[in-house]
């Protein structure tokens, strides 16, 4: 079984600060990992993923996340934070490639990005 | 590219009505679509995943006779809430894959469709 913990329900940061969202997974064999935001009453949107190769991954909007595989680790960060981006931010892990059933998403963070 | 609608975005609909709600992939064929129900301020619980021209394999728990999910093309996936009740009430989000034997895992999401049972 695979699984996602997001520990923090609710991030806040200052605008122009820079902001980290934790995600770990628990997964058989290699993890493919992805960032959604989701703005309310709104379908998810991917921000990044990662599947081989750089730890570093770079995304949409400015958003990065590091893979860390010693600390089943995947956050997400962003060096200067913008109001524009508090949203519900969810961590995803698919353990199987080339299976498109197998994605499983964490609780989400609220991340709120204070003026 | 890579772009899923939903329909309705919201209804509302008296108890023990049947809901039909669409999912297309409007710029490319879905042989794989997946059907979330999220609960406020909750994450997405995956309730079936669907595939072209096959039934629908649904997660354990949920309702088949329910939740009728039918993939007849490789556009459009629909999901039919029958004899909806007030605790059927949430955010229906689905989502599609390109699939195929070196499937590109990524689903894009639709824009969900909130569903009131009155």
């Amino acid at each position: 079984a695979q699984s996602v913990a997001q520990p923090e329900d609710q991030v806040n940061v200052a605008e122009g600060n820079p902001l980290t969202v934790k995600c770990t997974y628990s997964v058989s064999g290699n993890p493919y990992l992805f960032w959604y935001v989701q703005y309310p009453n709104r379908g998810l949107q991917f921000l990044l993923k990662y599947i081989t190769g750089d730890n570093l991954v770079k995304g949409s909007y400015g958003f990065e996340a590091e893979f860390n595989k010693s600390q089943t680790s995947f956050h997400l960060k962003k060096p200067s934070a913008l109001v524009s981006d508090s949203a519900l931010y969810f961590c995803a892990v698919s353990g199987v490639w080339g299976s498109a059933r197998q994605l499983t998403f964490g609780s989400g963070t609220q991340l709120t990005v204070l003026p | 590219g890579a772009v899923v609608s939903q329909h309705p975005s919201r209804v509302i609909c008296k108890s023990g009505t049947s809901v039909k709600i669409e999912c297309r992939s409007l710029d490319f064929q879905a042989t794989t679509m997946f059907w979330y129900r999220q609960f406020p301020k909750k994450s997405l619980m995956l309730m079936a995943t669907s595939n072209e021209g096959s039934k629908a394999t649904y997660e354990q728990g949920v309702e088949k006779d329910k939740f009728l999910i039918n993939h007849a093309s490789l556009t459009l996936s629909t999901l039919t809430v029958t004899s909806a009740h007030p605790e059927d009430s949430s955010f229906y989000i689905c989502s599609a894959t390109r699939g195929g034997t070196s499937a590109y895992n990524e689903q894009f999401f639709g824009p969900g469709t909130r569903l009131t049972v009155l």
